[in-house]
């Protein structure tokens, strides 16, 4: 149980194109989702979190107008990274976890998004 | 603010040889950490957590972590190494409510 998963794996665009990467929780209700984004040889940065409907809440210095989060379902969450350039070009992660206990609950990864901007 | 390192960026070891992945947390109260196992087209996995208790925490695919407060650490270790360990392994620490703070990456090569 507990899968994650993204759409697309793997998206190539032009720059000035917007592109939204798909994040569902496949098997369980994810009442929140977190967006994440990997440099090569680095770690992961949390970008945003996403309540189901609820805004997202973005980190310092991400752009949120950049970076557009929607979290409409229990189930899915995307990202839209708007008039995309080759600096927004990385690997985008989410996680999603189901909330209801309490204390810490343990985040549930996708797979990840490799987004290159020509 | 809640920080993690990972003083070695890559570990070479050879097959059935013992590992040890270093991970420093800088943190005031007890944290709670985490060490995650991040392969090629596959999310990041979690190996073990540690919340309370027992300071030596056993996880999963044969890996442990020991919780030192004195030294900030949550090292990972494994007594023998099978060539499909060969990943990148990330430490992170829980931040506040849900959110968590990862360490570099160490990326592990298994030599046959």
């Amino acid at each position: 149980g507990a899968v994650v998963s993204q759409h697309p794996s793997w998206v190539i665009c032009k720059s000035g194109t917007s592109v939204k990467i798909e994040c569902r929780s496949l098997d369980f209700q994810a009442t929140t989702m977190f967006w994440y984004r990997q440099f090569p040889k680095q770690s992961l940065m949390l970008m945003a979190t996403s309540n189901e409907g609820s805004k997202a809440t973005y980190e310092q210095g991400v752009e949120k107008d950049k970076f557009l989060i929607n979290h409409a379902s229990l189930t899915l969450s995307t990202l839209t990274v708007t008039s995309a350039h080759p600096e927004d070009s990385s690997f985008y992660i989410c996680s999603a976890i189901s909330t209801g206990v309490a204390g810490y609950n343990e985040q549930f990864f996708g797979p990840g998004t490799r987004l290159t901007v020509l | 603010a809640q920080s993690v390192t990972q003083p070695d960026i890559h570990i070479t070891v050879s097959e059935g040889a013992s590992l040890e992945l270093r991970c420093n947390y800088s943190y005031g109260a007890t944290p709670y950490l985490f060490w995650y196992v991040q392969s090629p087209g596959q999310g990041l996995q979690l190996l073990l957590k540690y919340f309370s208790g027992d300071t030596l925490v056993q996880g999963i695919k044969g890996f442990e972590a020991e919780f030192k407060r004195s030294q900030s650490s949550f090292n990972l270790r494994k007594p023998s190494v099978h060539w499909s360990d060969a990943a990148e392994y990330f430490c992170a620490v829980v931040k506040y409510g849900n959110k968590l703070v990862f360490g570099a990456g160490t990326i592990l090569r298994v030599k046959s």
